[in-house]
């Protein structure tokens, strides 16, 4: 099993800020198998980023994603304030789809 | 416009079986694996098992043991059952959409949420 790890757990930024939330994998992923998720208190998750770089439909430029391997990256560029929310890293091989613990973007 | 909408019990006892329902609705039901996902309190996300439309499943070894899901075609729909429950299956439940094409496997479509309580 693919063991994704997240850090930081939370991150506290202004708005207009850059942030820069991490995903670490246990072992090497396929690039094509790695998904960026938001997740508002009390809604369901909205898929942002697959295949590691590319958005979802309706997700704005300001969200990107790159990485490779075992370390992926979500960047957002300048923070809005809807912005503010839980953000999941997951991947799928073997049969098995895992997430990852969950970075906190909080306001500061 | 895909939708997915769920439904099912939100207050179990220890011991009984979680019985959700998942709807699909404006779009092609085939040429995707529907998922079960689920998160405790204050937690993170846990991915349950899947399905294919014509029945192939993949589960989470961590509850394998105790998961069936299972897809009727001709309503669309697929289901969710979990036995023996206990306190820590206290979550909300979420059934979702997973591509499986060209080696891209994202969750793109999701319901919205289903809280479960299992309590005496």
């Amino acid at each position: 099993e693919v063991v994704l790890t997240q850090s930081p757990g939370t991150l506290s930024l202004f708005p207009g800020e850059r942030a820069t939330l991490s995903c670490g994998a246990s072992q090497s992923v396929s690039s094509t198998s790695l998904a960026w998720y938001q997740q508002k208190l009390g809604q369901a998750p909205r898929l942002l980023i697959y295949g590691a770089s590319s958005r979802a439909a309706g997700i704005p430029d300001r969200f990107s994603g790159s990485g490779s391997g075992t370390d992926f990256t979500l960047t957002i560029s300048r923070l809005e304030p809807e912005d503010y929310a839980v953000y999941y890293c997951q991947q799928y091989g073997r049969s098995l789809l895992t997430f990852g613990g969950g970075t906190k973007l909080e306001i500061k | 416009q895909v939708r997915l909408a769920q439904w099912g019990a939100g207050l179990l006892k220890p011991s009984e079986t979680l019985s959700l329902t998942c709807a699909v609705y404006g779009g092609s039901f085939s040429g995707y694996f529907w998922s079960w996902i689920r998160q405790p309190p204050g937690k993170g996300l846990e991915w349950i098992g899947e399905i294919s439309h014509s029945g192939s499943t993949n589960y989470n070894p961590s509850l394998k043991s105790r998961v069936t899901i299972s897809v009727d075609t001709s309503k669309n729909q697929f289901s969710l059952n979990l036995s023996a429950v206990t306190a820590a299956d206290t979550a909300a439940y979420y059934c979702a959409r997973r591509v499986y094409a060209d080696y891209y496997y994202q969750l793109d479509v999701w319901g919205q949420g289903t809280t479960v309580t299992v309590s005496s």
